[in-house]
């Protein structure tokens, strides 16, 4: 199975801070690299797929970049309303999760 | 709008056999798979299976083979998911999710809390 790492494991950073998330894979998935946001006592919420792809509706400070087997969520600009657990997933074979990453405001 | 709405929550005894429910809205139920994903308390995400309503084809993660079997009602746009042999390590909320070409997980439902205990 492909594993995904993510770090930090969690953070505390400041309103207006840049942040950033990364993922690794253990073998390359091709962009087939998916994040999630968590807010505690909710489902998981979809922000980018494929990579860098913003869902409709997600606002702009968030980003994707990455490929291969390195991958990276950006957070410009933290709000308030950006503390939650986010998660990344890949789909290249099967289906898989990181372990997550506290984010604290 | 996209909506799953799921049974509610769930208490069993170790050994019981619990089945959840998924009930889709808002867009063509037959050309978009579902898949099922739990999350254990204070933990993260984990994938148990995936069945296309279109056909009923089914695709399961190898540590729920045989425990889990997921099937669709396309006259009521209904996905089941059905685990037995409930053991303690599966107390867990389970989401079902809409899937964009099996890709990535577009849509969620609230989720539903299965408690097993003696």
């Amino acid at each position: 199975d492909i594993q995904l790492t993510q770090s930090p494991s969690s953070l505390s950073a400041s309103v207006g801070d840049r942040v950033t998330i990364t993922c690794r894979a253990s073998q390359s998935i091709g962009s087939f690299l998916n994040w999630y946001q968590q807010k505690p006592g909710k489902a998981p919420k979809l922000l980018i797929y494929t990579a860098s792809t913003l869902e409709s509706g997600v606002p702009s400070r968030f980003s994707g970049s990455g490929s291969e087997s390195d991958y990276t969520l950006t957070i410009t600009s933290l709000q308030p309303e950006d503390s939650a657990t986010y998660y990344c997933q890949q789909s290249y074979t099967l289906w898989t999760f990181g372990q997550g990453t506290s984010v604290e405001i | 709008q996209v909506q799953l709405v799921q049974s509610g929550a769930e208490v069993k005894k170790p050994g019981a056999s619990v089945k959840v429910s998924c009930k889709a809205s808002g867009y063509t139920f037959t050309r978009y798979d579902i898949f099922w994903v739990r999350q254990a308390p204070g933990q993260g995400l984990e994938w148990i299976g995936k069945v296309n309503p279109s056909g009923g084809s089914t695709n399961y993660a190898q540590r729920f083979q045989g425990r889990v079997t997921l099937t669709s009602d396309t006259s009521t746009s209904t996905v089941y998911m059905d685990l037995s042999s409930l053991r303690s390590e599966d107390t867990a909320i389970y989401y079902c999710v809409r899937t964009y070409s099996g890709s990535y997980f577009d849509s969620w439902g609230q989720g539903t809390l299965v408690t097993v205990s003696s």
